[in-house]
């Protein structure tokens, strides 16, 4: 059973270009979560996701930010017009349905360089 | 809001020697609380959790941590390190969701860097 899949590893942007990235969860597994670590820091949480519907999105950024977890395919973290400010390590972490907390399975991140 | 503090942010112990992380959080409620691992560039991997029950968790590599409610505690001990236990951990905290969804946020400390020397 593979593991949590993100891509890119590395992603380097200019400054007002976009990036997204991307992230296949576990078989099985249809809760993801995007969480963002600055240097230095741990990691916070962006948004909670289930197929087709944002859950929590209490820590994305109120502008240029999006995600999305369609029915098919990866669940996708957009972000517009990039800024150096949004370099960071990006993380998915995914987890099966249940109505008890479930512990979440990280993938290796996307380091995005915004120059 | 539930937060965790790891209030050393660098440890460094010899090989062979005991190790013990502190981890204090705050939440309303019976928490379930994490230990991950971080290696340089990768990841985070999972040493253990606490749901409910006994209050002494066995992770893997050894690792072993200690609820204690009323010290709003949760540190990570192992008896004896070994050089390839040099990461960032991280301690965390979830709540349960009053919904038919079930499964929450993770709210996660800073850090604690450990470096072993020889």
């Amino acid at each position: 059973n593979a593991g949590v899949m993100q891509n890119p590893r590395h992603l380097v942007r200019r400054r007002g270009q976009e990036a997204r990235l991307r992230c296949s969860p576990m078989k099985g597994h249809s809760h993801v979560y995007w969480y963002r670590q600055l240097p230095e820091e741990g990691l916070k949480f962006m948004v909670y996701l289930q197929k087709e519907n944002i859950i929590d999105e209490s820590g994305m950024p109120k502008e240029r930010f999006s995600a999305e977890f369609p029915k098919e395919g990866p669940s996708i973290l957009r972000i517009q017009q990039v800024v150096r400010g949004d370099s960071a390590a990006y993380f998915c972490a995914s987890s099966p349905p249940g109505t008890i907390v479930n512990e979440q399975f990280f993938g290796p991140g996307t380091r995005l360089t915004v120059l | 809001a539930q937060s965790v503090t790891q209030p050393d942010i660098h440890i460094t112990v010899s090989e062979g020697a005991s190790l013990e992380l502190r981890c204090n959080y705050s939440y309303g409620a019976t928490p379930y609380l994490f230990w991950y691992v971080q290696s340089p560039g990768q990841g985070l991997q999972l040493l253990l959790k606490y749901f409910s029950g006994d209050t002494l968790v066995q992770g893997i590599k050894g690792f072993e941590a200690e609820f204690k409610r009323s010290q709003s505690s949760f540190n990570l001990r192992k008896p004896s390190v070994h050089w390839s236990d040099a990461a960032e951990y991280f301690c965390a905290v979830g709540a349960r969701r009053i919904s038919n969804f079930g499964n929450e946020k993770l709210t996660f400390g800073t850090g604690t860097r450990l470096t072993i020397i020889p």
